[in-house]
């Protein structure tokens, strides 16, 4: 089985310019989650889809944030503009329900976000 | 609010002695818990998980300890080994009221290094 896939690895942007994440889940995987992971601490969910619509996006800074699931599978979060502090590793998983308990999460390996 | 945290941000080894890896949680609604090992570059990787029903789970060569009472998890990990050098993250579910849906949040992270 095929895991999470993301892209790009790697990206280095000046502040105020734009970037977008790709994160490709776990066929089948009807919940997919974007988690964003400073240095040195855990990850912090941003947003939770289940299949297309947002379940959950309390955390996510809508001012310059902004994450989509068009057709329940691959998902795409962009930022703009960008700040230093968006400085971080962006990981993205998935689980096959929404509880995640049954089947477990399984994490991407993740983009990470330079900001100068 | 909610958070999980764990003890100790490093924690040195032997190969081959016991470790244990502590964390406090202080969501007393939370009823599942997991453990994630994070290597350098990856995402987190599921390691063992512990329904709030429970005290004690095992697996291979790792046992998660639950005290509800204390609010307190550990993990502990026998005969370590250099592949078990990483960082450790307690983690916790918690259900919505309402759908059928958890939100995953993790702790700080504590750092193993495995000394040989």
């Amino acid at each position: 089985e095929a895991g999470v896939a993301q892209s790009p690895r790697y990206k280095i942007i000046e502040k105020r310019q734009s970037v977008a994440f790709w994160c490709n889940p776990i066929s089948g995987h009807a919940t997919l989650y974007w988690y964003q992971q400073i240095l040195g601490q855990g990850p912090k969910l941003l947003i939770q889809f289940q299949n297309n619509g947002v379940v959950d996006d309390s955390q996510l800074p809508k001012d310059r944030f902004s994450a989509e699931r068009l057709k329940g599978v691959d998902s795409t979060l962009k930022i703009q503009p960008a700040k230093l502090e968006d400085s971080a590793v962006y990981l993205c998983a998935s689980s096959l329900d929404g509880q995640g308990v049954l089947y477990g999460y399984t994490f991407g390996s993740g983009t990470r976000l330079t900001v100068v | 609010g909610e958070s999980v945290g764990l003890h100790l941000p490093t924690l040195s080894v032997q190969e081959g002695d016991n470790s244990i890896i502590n964390c406090a949680y202080s969501n007393s609604a939370s009823d599942y818990f997991i453990w994630y090992k994070q290597e350098s570059g990856k995402g987190p990787q599921f390691i063992i998980d512990i329904r709030s029903n429970m005290d004690k789970r095992q697996g291979q060569r790792v046992t998660v300890l639950l005290n509800k009472t204390v609010k307190h998890l550990s993990l502990q990990i026998a005969a370590t080994q250099p592949g078990d050098s990483a960082v450790y993250f307690c983690a916790e579910i918690t259900w919505w009221v309402s759908g059928n849906t958890g939100k995953l949040i993790f702790g700080q992270g504590t750092t193993l290094q495995v000394k040989p």
